[in-house]
């Protein structure tokens, strides 16, 4: 059981390149969500999607889209990279049936270090 | 809007001592509290949850924490750390939206890394 693997684990781009970062899981959850992660900040929440084809805005969206067109897979895509995209990013998923409740629990992946120059 | 606040940016102890690692939030209503561990280079793994009833909560690991609504905190324990603890350690409630659904979002705190002297 691989749980939520993310793709690729560490990227470097240069300024104005694009990239997409692949997570997937394998639990069949609901819900995925993208965090970026940054000292002295915490995991903030870029984007998350509730269900297959659905998408919505966390706390950070600016510069970043996503899309979940199977349910497995949720992807990060980064059209114009910026040296403050520089970062390690995290996908998680949690079960909706448990959500809400404050019973669920998420399932992280390993997460992705990306540096913008 | 939900908050969550880790005031201490790094603690060091040393192996065996206790340790306590202090959480605040701010949330209107009952909130659903969790704590995490990330070792170096890895993912974050659930410690351990709050979402009702009793309120001195155990986790895995050896570590406990104790809801405190008048206070909002929501502290975490272990009576005596092993090296093995190193790590940075989250804080985080659960975020509803303006209709009040969650989604299971998380909003986290800063973090704090232990450092664990021999």
């Amino acid at each position: 059981n691989a749980g939520v693997t993310q793709t690729p684990k560490f990227r470097v781009l240069k300024t104005g390149q694009s990239m997409t970062l692949l997570c997937a899981q394998d639990m069949n959850h609901e819900y995925m969500y993208w965090y970026r992660q940054d000292p002295g900040m915490g995991l903030r929440l870029i984007h998350y999607s509730v269900g297959e084809g659905t998408t919505a805005k966390g706390e950070v969206p600016d510069g970043y889209n996503v899309s979940r067109l199977k349910k497995q897979n949720f992807l990060l895509g980064l059209e114009s990279a910026a040296p403050s995209q520089t970062s390690v990013y995290f996908c998680a998923s949690s079960d909706r049936l448990r959500s809400g409740t404050g019973k669920e629990k998420l399932f992280f992946g390993s997460g992705t270090q990306l540096s913008v120059l | 809007a939900q908050s969550v606040t880790q005031p201490d940016i790094h603690i060091t102890v040393s192996e065996g001592a206790s340790l306590e690692l202090r959480c605040n939030y701010s949330y209107g209503a009952t909130p659903y509290l969790f704590w995490y561990v990330q070792s170096p280079g890895q993912g974050l793994q659930l410690l351990l949850k709050y979402f009702s009833g009793d309120t001195l909560v155990q986790g895995i690991k050896g570590f406990e924490a104790e809801f405190k609504r008048s206070q909002s905190s929501f502290n975490l324990r272990k009576p005596s750390v092993h090296w093995s603890d190193a790590a940075e350690y989250f804080c985080a409630v659960e975020t509803a939206n303006a209709g009040g659904t969650s989604y299971g979002k998380l909003t986290f705190g800063q973090g704090t890394i232990l450092t664990v002297h021999p």
